[in-house]
Parts: C-alpha cells; sequence; structure tokens
C-alpha cells in the first residue's frame, strides 16, 4: 500500500481480555518499530523487526506484551490480559533501510481499557 | 543509552514570527535526528532529518533544523510562523550506523502560533 496501515484504529477492551493490534508496512520496508504514546506524550519504544528478526524488544513493558512479524512484512502487537495502564494509542512504523531511512508512521490503534 | 531532551513543553510565537523549538541529544557515536509533526488524531509526519554534512538542514512546510555537534542540539526552526504550525512537534535521534538501533522521540513541545 501507500503508506503502514495500522488497525483496527480503535479498539476498546474489558481488563483482562486479550487483544491483538496489526500493522501491515510499506511494501518493502526492512524495519518496523511499534511504540505507545499516552495523550499528549512522545512515542515510547516498545520492539524493533528488522525483516522477521526482532531485534530489540527491551520497550515492552511487561510479558504480557508480545509482537511478531513472521514472513517480514506484516506485524501483531498482542497484549494479553490487558490492564487499565495499557490504555494508549499504538504506533507503528517502517522504514525502507537499517540506518538514515526516516520512518514512516501508521495512524495509530487508540486501544482503551474499561 | 540513547535520549533525547525537549525542555520546553509549550512554544507561543505570534504569527509571522521567527520560531525556535530546542532538542538536545545524547547517543554514542554520531547520530541520526530527525524532526516529526503531529495534528490532532494523527500519525506522526516526518519534517527534515540530519544524517551528515551541511549543518543546517531544510525540511516540509519551510522548516529547517540547525546541528550543533559541540552543544548536541538539533533545533527546529522557521523564519515566519503561521497558524497552521500549531501543533506537537518531535525530535527523534538513532545512532549512526547501528542497524540494530531503535529510534528514540523526546517528549514533544506544543506549538501554538497566535494569529
Amino acid at each position: 500500500g501507500a503508506g503502514v496501515s495500522q488497525s483496527p484504529r480503535y479498539k476498546v477492551a474489558k481488563r483482562g481480555q486479550d487483544v491483538a493490534l496489526r500493522c501491515d508496512p510499506i511494501s518493502g520496508h526492512v524495519s518496523l518499530f511499534w511504540y505507545q504514546q499516552a495523550l499528549g506524550q512522545g512515542p515510547e519504544f516498545l520492539t524493533y523487526f528488522q525483516n522477521e528478526a526482532q531485534l530489540d524488544k527491551s520497550g515492552l513493558p511487561s510479558d504480557r506484551f508480545f509482537a511478531e512479524r513472521p514472513e517480514g512484512s506484516v506485524s501483531t502487537l498482542k497484549i494479553q490480559r490487558t490492564q487499565q495502564e495499557d490504555s494508549a494509542v499504538y504506533l507503528c512504523a517502517s522504514t525502507l533501510g537499517k540506518g538514515a531511512t526516516e520512518a514512516f508512521f501508521g495512524q495509530g490503534t487508540r486501544l482503551t481499557v474499561v | 543509552a540513547q535520549s533525547v531532551a525537549q525542555p520546553e513543553d509549550q512554544v507561543n510565537v505570534a504569527e509571522g514570527n521567527p520560531l525556535t523549538v530546542k532538542c538536545t541529544y545524547s547517543v554514542s557515536g554520531n547520530p541520526y535526528l530527525f524532526w516529526y509533526v503531529q495534528y490532532p488524531n494523527r500519525g506522526l509526519q516526518f519534517l527534515l532529518k540530519y544524517i551528515t554534512g551541511d549543518n543546517l538542514v531544510k525540511g516540509s512546510y519551510g522548516f529547517e533544523a540547525e546541528f550543533n555537534k559541540s552543544q548536541t542540539s538539533f533545533h527546529l526552526k522557521k523564519p515566519s510562523a503561521l497558524v497552521s504550525d500549531s501543533a506537537l512537534y518531535f525530535c527523534a535521534v538513532r545512532a549512526l550506523y547501528s542497524s540494530a538501533s531503535k529510534i528514540i522521540f523526546g517528549s514533544g513541545t506544543r506549538l501554538s502560533i497566535r494569529p
């Protein structure tokens, strides 16, 4: 596609429910990032893939968070047993190369845990 | 470890006046530096980047940024602000020549341009 696509745009989950957020990066982009953004704050790094390899997952806040990119294209961020503090916008970004190229962002998934 | 600081939560400027949004960074080795803008309920949009070369880089919508290695700064500037520039601005850094490095963002600066 022309840009990074994320789905769903909005998700309301009951506390304790599992959720899966999808990111479809720009075709051919090697690197893929997930970020968590609280209202009015900067994006906080969660995890980074280069093709199908997850090179950095240091930002995942707990073992309830899991991300995968099995074929080096579409990625899924899964949150198990959601908690209210998980409520945020989850942003996905992709870059063409490994270093200097700018990241292109999707519009995000707004997760609200009630 | 990489980090980015945006010391001002909000910057207020009158339309037509010059604007500066400040950013300082910390990274091992040489940095890639970026500025992004975010409008309400929208994703982040790329404005400009510094990789190497000329310390003054020009980007979208008339914005430019000046890289200062000694001060580890990358301030965003525009000679004449527009009301439509009002938005949330983020500075970001990535370590140069490190294929495994993440992109780290600052906390953001809300730019408000009054007519």
